[in-house]
Parts: structure tokens; sequence; C-alpha cells
């Protein structure tokens, strides 16, 4: 099973407050966990990404979550602003098949101010 | 430039035109990858380059045809597409595309918003 699931499908957030994405995956080949940060008119750029050796990793206000045995890993966005209004993606991939990536539906994030 | 470039950014044909897509990217990087990206729906792979040698084609219909003449450079090639075929046409590069090996960052280019008419 290689897909991902992502969810909510929107989430709207006031500025200062914590914004959470969460992604589910079936295939525990998985080894690479990225997310990817869309802006309008612009393509997808990696935010943060995790390996399954570790928890947790965290990048200034980003931060991912991660649950083996749950097969379930989390965006967290703390101090949410304004300017992280954006489509975030979840990603998946093994390194069997190289860089091949699996998306989630994507996330569509507004931060009102 | 720096980056993936893609042109043109919006695209509007008919179904029976032919358009080419381009993209360009100034990385350095060995493999390059067409995306298709429609609303509410996760990234769709459709090919794949490494050292200009095509090794992923999932399952994509014959009227998108790509072309990767080098490492740089990647086209697709567009002929008696569908309305359905209207999306945002995403290219994306990384380093290598190497099994066996931790996957590599893939950069994107700003897309080719297409509409079929």
């Amino acid at each position: 099973q290689q897909q991902v699931k992502q969810s909510p499908q929107s989430l709207i957030v006031q500025k200062g407050g914590i914004s959470i994405i969460n992604c589910a995956y079936e295939n525990t080949a998985f080894d690479y966990f990225p997310w990817y940060q869309q802006f309008p008119g612009k393509g997808p750029a990696l935010l943060i990404a995790i390996r399954p050796d570790v928890s947790e990793k965290k990048e200034g206000r980003f931060t991912i979550s991660f649950n083996k045995s749950a097969k379930q890993f989390s965006l967290h966005i703390m101090d949410s602003q304004p300017g992280d209004s954006a489509t975030y993606f979840c990603a998946a991939s093994m390194e069997t098949s190289g860089s091949r990536l699996t998306f989630g539906e994507g996330t569509q994030l507004t931060v009102n101010p | 430039e720096t980056g993936v470039t893609q042109t043109p950014r919006h695209l509007v044909m008919g179904m029976t035109n032919k358009k080419s897509l381009k993209c360009e990217q100034h990385l350095g990087h060995n493999a390059m990858y067409w995306y298709k990206q429609s609303a509410k729906k996760p990234l769709e792979l459709m090919f794949v380059y490494n050292f200009k040698e095509q090794t992923e084609n999932n399952s994509v219909p014959s009227r998108f045809s790509p072309e990767c003449p080098n490492s740089s450079h990647l086209f697709l090639h567009l002929h008696t597409l569908q309305p359905e075929d209207s999306a945002l046409y995403l290219c994306a590069s990384s380093q290598d595309q190497l099994a066996g090996y931790p996957t590599d960052t893939q950069y994107f280019g700003p897309g080719t918003r297409l509409t079929v008419l």
C-alpha cells in the first residue's frame, strides 16, 4: 500500500496559535518523511524532514512528531504567523525506490492576523 | 537564474493543439521529474529521468511525451489532450534518483498552469 493519508484538508488558525497537520501511512518500508510547503504561484519547497530513527525533529517553529508503531507523523507549527499561510504536503519514500516520493493530499493552512 | 525554472507559466490549448512545456534546472542535479498537481489530490508522479535516461513512467497516457536531452533540461510534449488534463504541471530535480540510497531532496519549479479547452 503506497498511500499517505493527510488531514485536515483545510485549517484556520489565529496568529500565535499552534497549527497541527497529521499524516498516516501503511507501508512500513517507508523510511523518509518530508513536509513540503507551497505558496500560491510557487512550487512546493522542502520545509522539514524526519527519518524513523528519531521520534521528533524541530527546526525553529516547525516540529515533526513521528510515531512508528502507529504509522503516523505530524507537523506542528508553533506561534503560527500569517506568513505561514500556505498549502502543506506530507510525503514518504523508501531507500529502495530512490527519491520517489508518495505525497498526501495537502492541507491548506490559513493563519488569521 | 537559479533553481528550477519552467516555461511557460500559463498555457491554454485546444484539444487538437500540440504544445511543449520546458523545465530547466541550474542546480547541477542528475535526476528530473514531471508531476501533475490537481486540486485536492496528491501530487501525481508522471515521469522520472536519471542521467538523461527515463527510469519511471507512471502509466501516463501517450498524449504526454517527455524528452530529456541533457541533465539540465526536461520537456513535456503535449498533443490531443483532454479537458481533464487541465492541471498544474510541476517539474522537480534532485541530486540523483538511485535505489538503495537515502532520498535526495527534490527541488520544484513554479509550475505551468495548463488549461485544455
